[in-house]
Parts: C-alpha cells; structure tokens; sequence
C-alpha cells in the first residue's frame, strides 16, 4: 500500500542556509500535518494543511512557511536556519472526512544544521 | 486545552515481563485515542486505537483500553519481547483537529 513519501531523508545545511522539504500524501488523502522531533523529545505540532489551506497553526517559527499544493503535496521551507532547528521533521496525513482515523506519517527528514 | 500526559521513561524489563504504561488525556470533546510506537531510526507507527469510550484496542499483544471516567488509556502487555524495544507515543485527536502526542516512553526489553 502507498504510504507517505518524504524527501529528502537525510539533509545537512550551514546556519543561515535555508531548506526545503517535501512530503506527499497517501492518495486521497487530503489533510497534511508537519512535526518536529528533537533529539529524544516527542513530536511537536508545526502546521496542518486541509484542501490547500492552512488547518491550525502549532509552533512553528515566523522563519518558517509552508503550503499545500493543488496535487495535496506539501513543502516546508525553512530560512535562516540555526543549529537548533536540528531534528527529525515528520509529515503526516489523513483524510479528514473520515471520523476517528489515525494519521499516517513518514518516514522523517532529518535536517542536520552544522 | 487539550492535552496528553504520559508516563515518563525510561522503561527497561526483562523479556516476557509485564508492561504497563500509563496514559491519561484531558480533551474538550469526545477525543479518538492512539497509541504509536517508533523503532530506532523510523517514522510513528499506529499500534492500536479506541474510538469511543470503552473502546479496547488491541495489536501485536499489546492492548488499551478507552476509559472516559479516569480520562486514561494505558498501554499493556502481557509478556514483552526484546523486538518490542521502541519509544511509544500516547496520543488523541479531535473531528477536524491536530494530533496531540505525549511525551513519550523508550521501553528497553532485556534478553
């Protein structure tokens, strides 16, 4: 079965460089939710995407932004980095018209700010 | 708010040992309840899920039960095994709304 696909998986950038990140969906699946795990911490809520707009907005620096595409992809772009913004970012979707189902994440970026 | 409080870790036991580990939520709602396990180096993995209260949610051995009069949904298994050494993530969800994840537990199982 198709699963939630991230690219890239592993990234290393220089502070102050910027990323993108890319994630994309399980078929029909039309609500995207971005996360950020530092090391040995838990996931914590970034932003969520329904139908190309924003859902609800978490902790996610002003140097980030991110959009929902027309195909239900979405990118995280990331500026200004700092050394702290060092973790493993999760994607996450599911199709919100279905009542009480989980989301299903991939398999993390892991973005490396040296 | 909503919210999930999880029992920290770590947790490490011997193989075929009894695991516990607790789970209590506060939700303004009727919240769908979750339990992920991650393995080293990989994304969150659903374990099991309760939907309404009563809901008892079982994979792989492990089991947990939807209580909405002690807000808890505490994660067990009767006999762990070294390949269940993870960090597992208590979570819930709103109709329409994020996913809020606990703490998380790094479980070690010992031969």
């Amino acid at each position: 079965a198709a699963g939630v696909i991230q690219s890239p998986r592993h990234l290393i950038k220089e502070k102050r460089e910027t990323a993108t990140l890319k994630c994309y969906p399980i078929p029909r699946h039309d609500t995207v939710y971005w996360y950020q795990q530092g090391p040995g911490q838990d996931p914590q809520f970034l932003i969520s995407f329904y139908e190309k707009m924003q859902s609800d907005k978490g902790s996610i620096p002003d140097r980030f932004s991110a959009q929902q595409f027309s195909d239900y992809h979405s990118e995280l772009n990331m500026s200004s980095l700092e050394l702290g913004d060092s973790a493993l970012y999760f994607c996450a979707s599911s199709p919100r018209a279905v009542m009480n189902t989980e989301a299903f994440f991939g398999q993390g970026t892991r973005l490396t700010v040296v | 708010g909503n919210s999930v409080t999880q029992m920290e870790g770590p947790v490490t036991l011997s193989e075929e040992a009894f695991l516990t580990i607790n789970c209590t939520y506060t939700a303004t709602g009727y919240p769908s309840l979750f339990w992920y396990v991650q393995y080293p180096g990989e994304g969150l993995q659903l374990l099991l899920k309760a939907t309404k209260a009563d809901d008892k949610g079982s994979n792989k051995g492990f089991e947990a039960t939807y209580r909405k009069e002690t807000t808890s949904f505490h994660l067990e298994k009767g006999s762990v095994q070294v390949s269940d050494s993870a960090v597992y993530f208590c979570a819930l969800s709103l109709p329409g709304n994020q996913f809020y994840f606990g703490t998380g537990t790094s479980l070690t199982v010992i031969p």
